[in-house]
């Protein structure tokens, strides 16, 4: 498989439940990204890794927990969300960080019932 | 002035159509310039990389104005599957990457 994989392409969970995200990324890229993006708003960076190190954290709620066991794949972990939470989580890679380009995968769609 | 700005549209444009618009940045420091398109419900693709001498690619010419700080993505020959919203990303402070909000287009038949 090529470029940068997402799953699940859809996730419906409710409150209370505890799910994570998982990208996944074979483009030998050392920096990979987590953004979400809402109806109507733009991208906005959630969490910044290069070679397994996060390196920024866009003063995100601690429901959103992230964690790179490895240049190639990086999960965001998520518990207890609330309704405003549901919107597309895109997963992101770059040869190194920014401002090289970037490849995005398909993206969670997430619904917080 | 925000950080990166994009008139959001809609451009509605006949096929065949030329098209373009542009994006400001705010900080007179970036150096980094890309257009991404993205379709309904799908991630963002990377266009293309704005230099700074200009750069096309087929019909699609990206140009950078440093002194009044915006980007422009001209489109010649609009076809229906351009449609789509195009997002402007700048490097601003501290080497952050900046989305603008994206610009809609249309293209009609």
């Amino acid at each position: 498989e090529t470029g940068v994989t997402q799953t699940p392409r859809h996730l419906v969970m409710g409150m209370t439940n505890k799910k994570s995200l998982k990208c996944e990324q074979h483009l030998g890229h050392n920096a990979m990204y987590w953004y979400k993006q809402s109806a109507k708003k733009p991208l906005e960076l959630m969490f910044v890794y290069s070679l397994e190190e996060r390196v920024e954290n866009n003063s995100v709620p601690s429901r959103f927990s992230p964690e790179c066991p490895n240049s190639s794949h990086l999960f965001l972990h998520l518990h207890t969300l609330q309704p405003e939470d549901s919107a597309l989580y895109l997963c992101a890679s770059s040869q190194d960080l920014r401002p090289y380009e970037q490849y995005f995968g398909p993206g969670t769609r997430l619904t917080v019932t | 002035r925000k950080e990166v700005e994009q008139d959001p549209g809609p451009f509605n444009v006949p096929e065949g159509a030329t098209v373009a618009f542009n994006c400001t940045y705010s900080n007179s420091a970036s150096q980094s310039f890309f257009w991404y398109r993205q379709d309904c419900r799908k991630e963002p693709k990377l266009l293309m990389s704005v230099y700074s001498s200009g750069n096309e690619d087929g019909r699609f010419t990206a140009q950078l104005n440093r002194a009044s700080q915006y980007i422009s993505l001209l489109i010649r020959d609009s076809k229906l599957s351009d449609s789509a919203t195009y997002l402007c990303v700048v490097n601003a402070r501290d080497d952050k990457i900046i989305f603008g909000k994206g610009t809609r287009l249309h293209i009609l038949p």
